[in-house]
Parts: C-alpha cells; structure tokens; sequence
C-alpha cells in the first residue's frame, strides 16, 4: 500500500477485556515500531522488529502487552485483561532498515489506534 | 538509557523565526530524528543529523552537535500551518528510536 496502516482507527472496550490491534507496514519496510501516545504527551517506546524477530522488548509495560510480526508484514499488538490506564493513541511505524541513516531509519507512521478503556 | 529533554512549549510570532533545543544523553547515538505532529494526526519527517553541523531544508534547518549531546531545529519565515508538536527523536546503534515528550509550538498572527 501507500502507507503504513493500522486498524480498528478507534476501539471503545471494557476492562478486563482484551484487545489486538493490527499495523500493515508500507511493503519493504522491515523495520517496524509500535508507540504509545497518551493524551499532550510525547511517544512511548514500546517494541521494535526487525523482520520478524524483535531485538528490543524494552518498553512493553507489562506482561499484559505482547507483539508479533509475521511474514516480514502484518504485525498485532495484543494488550489482555485491558485496564483503564492503557487508554492511549497506539501508533505503529515503519522504516525500510535500521542503522544505515536516513534512508534506511526514517519512520514512516500510521494513523494510530484511538484505545478507549471503559 | 536514554534521557531526551525538550521545552513543553513555545510561542512565536508569524513571520519569524524560532528555535527548538533538545538535549539527549544515549550511548551508542546513531542518529537524531526531528518529527513534526499536528493535532490529532501521526508524526512525520522533518529532518535527520548524524555528524556536526547544519542541515538545511527551506524554511527548516536542523542542528547537531555530538559532544554537546544537543540539537535544535530552527523554523524561518514561521506560517500559522507551523503551528504543531516538534518532537526529537535519537537513534541507537541497536535500532531503537527514543523520542522526547515534544514542544509545542503556537504561532500566532
């Protein structure tokens, strides 16, 4: 496609329920991040791949929050037993490679997931 | 880790000029990302700094300096369209991006 996408655009669900919300990267791009954005604040690290494996974990709050990438595409953030304060903008990105300069590391981002947690 | 620092907020005047400091501390830099987000929409590109110096792109130029750990993004002839979250963001060694909490920006006629 044109760009990163992602999908559902706004999810309203109630705690303790579980959610998966789905980023398609721009075709090519192997590296892909996802972020956390809550309301007025900046973005918050949550996971990186690069191609399918994911060299940095780091910043998944916790382990309610897991992340898969198949296939070198389509990746799905999975976030069970929802809580309220996981309500937030989550933003996925892609960049053609890592590590080799603008040309590989731009980010490229989707339009985000507005996660609303009742 | 890394720790990046960004002013929450600036205001300008259209028509001038503004500059936006960042000051990070990471190891293994590879990178220094300025982002531009308006309200309610996803980041995009605005400029890259790997080695010292300037780089200009019209309107926008983008500093580095390594061992000062710091960075600022200037904006000329500012446009009320200017008007948007400025976000730094350092690349590591390791691919991982972090970006600072964002300034911003308020341009007013």
């Amino acid at each position: 496609g044109a760009g990163v996408s992602q999908s559902p655009s706004n999810k309203v669900t109630e705690k303790g329920k579980d959610v998966e919300l789905r980023c398609d990267p721009i075709s090519g791009h192997t590296a892909l991040y996802w972020y956390r954005q809550r309301l007025g604040q900046g973005l918050e690290f949550l996971i990186y791949f690069q191609g399918n494996s994911a060299p940095d974990k780091s910043g998944l709050p916790s382990d309610r929050f897991s992340a898969e990438r198949t296939g070198e595409s389509v990746s799905t953030l999975t976030i069970q037993r929802t809580q309220q304060e996981d309500s937030a903008v989550y933003l996925c990105a892609s960049s053609p490679g890592v590590g080799r300069g603008a040309s590989t590391d731009t980010q490229y981002f989707g339009p985000g997931t507005r996660l609303t947690v009742l | 880790g890394q720790n990046i620092d960004q002013p929450t907020e600036m205001t300008a005047t259209e028509g001038a000029i503004v500059q936006i400091n960042c000051t990070y501390q990471t190891s293994g830099f590879n990178g220094l990302f300025w982002y531009q987000q308006h309200a309610g929409e996803a980041p995009t590109f605005l400029s890259y700094n790997v080695l010292d110096g300037l780089e200009e792109k019209g309107r926008f130029s983008s500093f580095l300096s390594r061992s000062k750990g710091y960075s600022y993004l200037l904006l000329k002839e500012l446009q009320m369209k200017d008007s948007a979250s400025y976000l730094c963001a350092v690349n590591t060694n390791a691919g991982k991006s972090t970006f600072g909490d964002g300034t911003t920006l308020t341009v007013k006629p």
